[in-house]
Protein backbone atom coordinates (compact mmCIF):
# COMPACT_ATOMS: atom_id res chain seq x y z
CA UNK A 1 0.00 0.00 0.00
CA UNK A 2 0.75 3.70 -0.22
CA UNK A 3 3.41 5.00 2.50
CA UNK A 4 3.01 8.93 4.14
CA UNK A 5 6.10 9.53 6.31
CA UNK A 6 6.34 12.15 8.91
CA UNK A 7 9.26 14.26 10.15
CA UNK A 8 10.04 14.55 12.69
CA UNK A 9 7.78 11.99 14.81
CA UNK A 10 8.80 13.37 17.83
CA UNK A 11 9.79 16.89 19.04
CA UNK A 12 10.16 19.52 21.83
CA UNK A 13 10.00 23.12 22.30
CA UNK A 14 10.84 26.32 23.84
CA UNK A 15 6.89 28.73 23.97
CA UNK A 16 7.71 31.17 21.50
CA UNK A 17 9.77 29.15 19.02
CA UNK A 18 8.47 27.91 15.52
CA UNK A 19 8.95 24.16 14.48
CA UNK A 20 8.00 22.45 10.91
CA UNK A 21 6.70 19.41 10.28
CA UNK A 22 6.90 17.38 7.10
CA UNK A 23 4.15 15.26 5.58
CA UNK A 24 5.76 13.21 2.50
CA UNK A 25 4.10 10.99 0.30
CA UNK A 26 6.78 8.30 -0.25
CA UNK A 27 5.81 6.34 -3.35
CA UNK A 28 2.46 8.03 -5.22
CA UNK A 29 1.63 11.97 -6.12
CA UNK A 30 -0.84 13.64 -3.78
CA UNK A 31 -2.75 16.82 -5.05
CA UNK A 32 -4.44 17.23 -1.86
CA UNK A 33 -2.69 16.14 1.68
CA UNK A 34 -5.01 16.98 4.89
CA UNK A 35 -3.68 17.95 8.40
CA UNK A 36 -5.20 16.57 11.67
CA UNK A 37 -4.83 17.38 15.47
CA UNK A 38 -5.84 14.85 18.00
CA UNK A 39 -5.93 16.24 21.58
CA UNK A 40 -5.45 13.26 24.36
CA UNK A 41 -8.96 11.25 24.75
CA UNK A 42 -10.03 13.70 22.03
CA UNK A 43 -11.58 12.80 18.09
CA UNK A 44 -8.95 13.37 15.22
CA UNK A 45 -10.13 17.13 14.13
CA UNK A 46 -9.36 18.33 10.62
CA UNK A 47 -7.38 21.80 10.91
CA UNK A 48 -6.93 22.36 7.08
CA UNK A 49 -6.94 20.89 3.21
CA UNK A 50 -3.62 21.65 1.62
CA UNK A 51 -3.68 21.55 -1.95
CA UNK A 52 -0.47 21.90 -4.30
CA UNK A 53 0.26 25.27 -5.65
CA UNK A 54 -2.28 27.05 -4.16
CA UNK A 55 -3.96 28.61 -0.41
CA UNK A 56 -4.49 25.90 2.16
CA UNK A 57 -8.07 25.78 3.01
CA UNK A 58 -8.53 26.04 6.85
CA UNK A 59 -11.26 24.74 9.03
CA UNK A 60 -13.37 27.11 11.09
CA UNK A 61 -11.50 28.41 14.49
CA UNK A 62 -8.18 27.52 13.14
CA UNK A 63 -5.39 30.19 12.67
CA UNK A 64 -4.10 30.28 9.54
CA UNK A 65 -1.56 32.90 10.69
CA UNK A 66 -0.20 30.52 13.45
CA UNK A 67 -0.60 27.31 11.80
CA UNK A 68 1.19 27.76 8.37
CA UNK A 69 0.80 25.23 5.46
CA UNK A 70 2.67 24.74 2.39
CA UNK A 71 2.44 22.12 -0.01
CA UNK A 72 5.03 22.98 -2.38
CA UNK A 73 5.50 19.51 -4.58
CA UNK A 74 2.84 17.11 -4.79
CA UNK A 75 5.01 14.20 -2.53
CA UNK A 76 5.40 17.21 0.37
CA UNK A 77 3.29 19.98 2.33
CA UNK A 78 4.59 21.27 5.64
CA UNK A 79 3.16 22.67 9.15
CA UNK A 80 4.56 25.24 10.52
CA UNK A 81 3.39 26.02 14.36
CA UNK A 82 4.46 29.58 14.67
CA UNK A 83 4.85 30.90 18.17
CA UNK A 84 4.30 27.59 19.44
CA UNK A 85 2.63 27.75 22.89
CA UNK A 86 2.03 24.79 25.29
CA UNK A 87 -1.82 24.92 24.61
CA UNK A 88 -0.39 23.66 20.96
CA UNK A 89 1.27 20.60 22.27
CA UNK A 90 -0.62 18.02 20.48
CA UNK A 91 -0.18 14.80 18.20
CA UNK A 92 -0.52 16.13 14.61
CA UNK A 93 -1.07 13.58 11.82
CA UNK A 94 -1.25 14.61 7.97
CA UNK A 95 -2.72 12.22 5.27
CA UNK A 96 -2.45 12.10 1.90
CA UNK A 97 -4.84 11.70 -1.32
CA UNK A 98 -4.11 8.98 -3.48
CA UNK A 99 -6.33 9.40 -7.04
CA UNK A 100 -9.44 11.62 -7.58
CA UNK A 101 -12.74 10.48 -7.86
CA UNK A 102 -14.20 6.53 -7.57
CA UNK A 103 -10.16 5.48 -7.10
CA UNK A 104 -9.64 8.21 -3.98
CA UNK A 105 -8.10 6.86 -0.95
CA UNK A 106 -6.61 8.37 1.96
CA UNK A 107 -3.19 7.07 3.48
CA UNK A 108 -2.33 8.65 6.91
CA UNK A 109 1.17 9.37 8.32
CA UNK A 110 2.52 8.21 11.47
CA UNK A 111 2.16 11.31 13.11
CA UNK A 112 4.26 13.99 15.10
CA UNK A 113 3.83 14.52 18.45
CA UNK A 114 5.11 18.19 20.00
CA UNK A 115 5.27 19.34 23.27
CA UNK A 116 5.89 23.15 24.14
CA UNK A 117 7.49 23.76 27.52
CA UNK B 1 -21.12 20.74 16.49
CA UNK B 2 -20.61 16.79 16.10
CA UNK B 3 -21.31 15.60 12.71
CA UNK B 4 -20.25 12.06 13.05
CA UNK B 5 -20.82 10.45 17.04
CA UNK B 6 -19.17 7.35 18.73
CA UNK B 7 -21.50 7.53 21.99
CA UNK B 8 -19.69 4.67 23.77
CA UNK B 9 -16.16 5.67 24.37
CA UNK B 10 -14.55 2.14 25.56
CA UNK B 11 -15.85 -1.14 25.05
CA UNK B 12 -14.25 -4.20 26.57
CA UNK B 13 -15.09 -8.08 25.41
CA UNK B 14 -13.26 -11.37 25.88
CA UNK B 15 -11.31 -13.31 23.54
CA UNK B 16 -13.58 -14.95 21.02
CA UNK B 17 -16.63 -12.99 21.30
CA UNK B 18 -18.29 -10.14 18.98
CA UNK B 19 -17.25 -6.67 19.42
CA UNK B 20 -19.74 -4.59 18.23
CA UNK B 21 -18.77 -0.87 17.66
CA UNK B 22 -21.44 1.72 16.80
CA UNK B 23 -21.01 5.13 14.99
CA UNK B 24 -24.22 7.86 14.12
CA UNK B 25 -24.21 10.46 12.17
CA UNK B 26 -26.09 13.99 11.53
CA UNK B 27 -24.87 15.12 7.86
CA UNK B 28 -27.33 13.60 5.20
CA UNK B 29 -24.56 14.56 2.61
CA UNK B 30 -22.21 11.96 3.67
CA UNK B 31 -21.85 9.12 1.60
CA UNK B 32 -18.98 7.12 2.21
CA UNK B 33 -17.81 5.78 5.47
CA UNK B 34 -14.41 4.82 7.34
CA UNK B 35 -13.47 2.43 10.06
CA UNK B 36 -9.55 3.31 11.44
CA UNK B 37 -7.97 1.64 13.69
CA UNK B 38 -5.39 3.53 15.78
CA UNK B 39 -2.76 2.89 18.25
CA UNK B 40 -0.94 5.34 20.63
CA UNK B 41 1.14 7.83 18.74
CA UNK B 42 0.39 6.56 15.55
CA UNK B 43 -1.30 7.25 12.57
CA UNK B 44 -4.89 5.74 11.71
CA UNK B 45 -4.41 2.82 9.95
CA UNK B 46 -7.63 1.96 7.51
CA UNK B 47 -10.16 -1.29 8.08
CA UNK B 48 -13.19 -1.30 6.02
CA UNK B 49 -15.40 0.90 4.30
CA UNK B 50 -19.03 0.59 2.73
CA UNK B 51 -20.49 3.12 0.58
CA UNK B 52 -23.72 4.83 1.02
CA UNK B 53 -25.56 2.76 -1.72
CA UNK B 54 -24.65 -0.65 -0.20
CA UNK B 55 -25.80 -1.91 3.50
CA UNK B 56 -23.06 -4.06 4.58
CA UNK B 57 -19.76 -5.12 3.80
CA UNK B 58 -17.20 -8.01 4.93
CA UNK B 59 -13.81 -8.13 4.95
CA UNK B 60 -12.25 -11.05 6.91
CA UNK B 61 -13.19 -10.75 10.83
CA UNK B 62 -14.55 -7.21 9.98
CA UNK B 63 -18.07 -6.94 8.75
CA UNK B 64 -19.34 -2.83 8.56
CA UNK B 65 -23.61 -2.42 8.42
CA UNK B 66 -24.64 0.84 7.44
CA UNK B 67 -28.60 1.83 8.22
CA UNK B 68 -28.93 4.98 5.98
CA UNK B 69 -32.31 5.64 7.58
CA UNK B 70 -31.30 5.80 11.11
CA UNK B 71 -27.72 7.66 10.20
CA UNK B 72 -26.10 4.88 12.06
CA UNK B 73 -23.24 2.30 10.99
CA UNK B 74 -21.63 -0.60 13.12
CA UNK B 75 -18.36 -2.44 13.03
CA UNK B 76 -18.49 -5.82 13.85
CA UNK B 77 -15.62 -7.93 14.91
CA UNK B 78 -15.78 -11.70 15.02
CA UNK B 79 -14.04 -13.43 16.41
CA UNK B 80 -12.18 -10.56 18.68
CA UNK B 81 -9.00 -11.08 19.04
CA UNK B 82 -6.30 -9.40 22.09
CA UNK B 83 -4.15 -7.91 18.89
CA UNK B 84 -8.05 -6.13 18.42
CA UNK B 85 -7.17 -3.97 21.42
CA UNK B 86 -6.90 -0.36 19.82
CA UNK B 87 -9.06 2.83 19.27
CA UNK B 88 -11.74 2.38 16.30
CA UNK B 89 -12.85 5.45 14.73
CA UNK B 90 -15.35 6.04 12.33
CA UNK B 91 -15.46 8.72 10.19
CA UNK B 92 -17.55 9.71 7.51
CA UNK B 93 -16.64 11.55 3.68
CA UNK B 94 -19.11 13.59 1.28
CA UNK B 95 -17.05 13.24 -0.86
CA UNK B 96 -19.17 11.44 -3.91
CA UNK B 97 -19.46 7.91 -2.82
CA UNK B 98 -15.51 7.57 -2.13
CA UNK B 99 -12.70 8.89 0.69
CA UNK B 100 -12.27 11.52 -1.50
CA UNK B 101 -11.89 14.60 0.28
CA UNK B 102 -11.81 15.46 4.12
CA UNK B 103 -12.89 12.93 6.29
CA UNK B 104 -15.08 14.00 9.83
CA UNK B 105 -14.63 11.79 12.68
CA UNK B 106 -15.82 10.70 15.96
CA UNK B 107 -14.34 10.51 19.20
CA UNK B 108 -13.21 7.31 19.13
CA UNK B 109 -14.24 3.99 21.42
CA UNK B 110 -11.12 2.25 23.09
CA UNK B 111 -11.70 -1.15 22.67
CA UNK B 112 -9.92 -3.97 24.45
CA UNK B 113 -10.08 -7.53 23.83
CA UNK B 114 -9.75 -9.72 26.81
CA UNK B 115 -7.46 -12.92 26.19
Amino acid sequence: GAVVSQHPSWVICKSGTSVKIECRSLDFQATTMFWYRQFPKQSLMLMATSNEGSKATYEQGVEKDKFLINHASLTLSTLTVTSAHPEDSSFYICSAESGTGLSAEQYFGPGTRLTVT
Amino acid sequence: DQQVKQNSPSLSVQEGRISILNCDYTNSMFDYFLWYKKYPAEGPTFLISISSIKDKNEDGRFTVFLNKSAKHLSLHIVPSQPGDSAVYFCAASAGGGTSYGKLTFGQGTILTVHP
